[in-house]
């Protein structure tokens, strides 16, 4: 069964420090991972999409790993500021897919000042 | 600037109600989808539809129907609402697999209707 778990279930960090998330997959065959921002009452937005090939991608503050042969991800936020406060989903798509995705419960990071 | 829009941001239905959630998009996409997400379960797929008057059902159909009559529009119906559909109902649209890799284009959301049934 395709699964994604995503650690820790909510984070509590300082204005101004980093902090990782980190995913966990067991979706197959692999084709790409997504990281989603989801401000409170709002849809997910994207940050960033990672393919097989790719171990890393930036956007901004944001910058993703991915291990295809662990099959992990991690969410790295840098000089963190009050509108990161929100949760974090990791979604992962299987190859030959056309919409089924494999979404994750979501790190909620609260960012206080 | 892509654009989903959602009909409502918030609704409050009695049980046995008949529900319309509406979804709109800007972005001439073939894939539309709708999704609820609940605290501790993450987003679940209730419906997709990947052209007009088509569509499949998710891993959460039951209690659900959708219409599909034009491209930028896709409808979520509860037939009859119960306390169980209380939940954000978020739309989402996509472009069709692309390129050799076959990856999915990435899913734009609307900004989600959180539906309160009592």
């Amino acid at each position: 069964k395709n699964q994604v778990e995503q650690s820790p279930q909510s984070l509590i960090i300082l204005e101004g420090k980093n902090c990782t998330l980190q995913c966990n997959y067991t979706v197959s065959p692999f084709s790409n991972l997504r990281w989603y921002k989801q401000d409170t009452g709002r849809g997910p937005v994207s940050l960033t999409i990672m393919t097989f090939s790719e171990n890393t991608k930036s956007n901004g503050r944001y910058t993703a790993t991915l291990d295809a042969d662990t099959k992990q991800s991690s969410l790295h936020i840098t000089a963190s500021q009050l509108s990161d406060s929100a949760s974090y989903i990791c979604v992962v798509s299987a190859r030959g897919s056309n919409y089924k995705l494999t979404f994750g419960k979501g790190t909620l990071l609260t960012v206080n000042p | 600037d892509v654009k989903v829009t959602q009909s409502s941001r918030y609704l409050v239905k009695r049980t046995g109600e008949k529900v319309f959630l509406e979804c709109v998009q800007d972005m001439d996409h073939e894939n539309m989808f709708w999704y609820r997400q609940d605290p501790g379960l993450g987003l679940r797929l209730i419906y997709f539809s990947y052209d007009v008057k088509m569509k499949e059902k998710g891993d959460i159909p039951e209690g659900y129907s959708v219409s599909r009559e034009k491209k930028e529009r896709f409808s979520l119906i509860l037939e009859s609402a119960s306390t169980n559909q209380t939940s954000m109902y978020l739309c989402a649209s996509n472009s069709p697999l692309s390129g050799t890799s076959g990856s999915p284009e990435t899913q734009y959301f609307g900004p989600g209707t959180r539906l309160l049934v009592l």
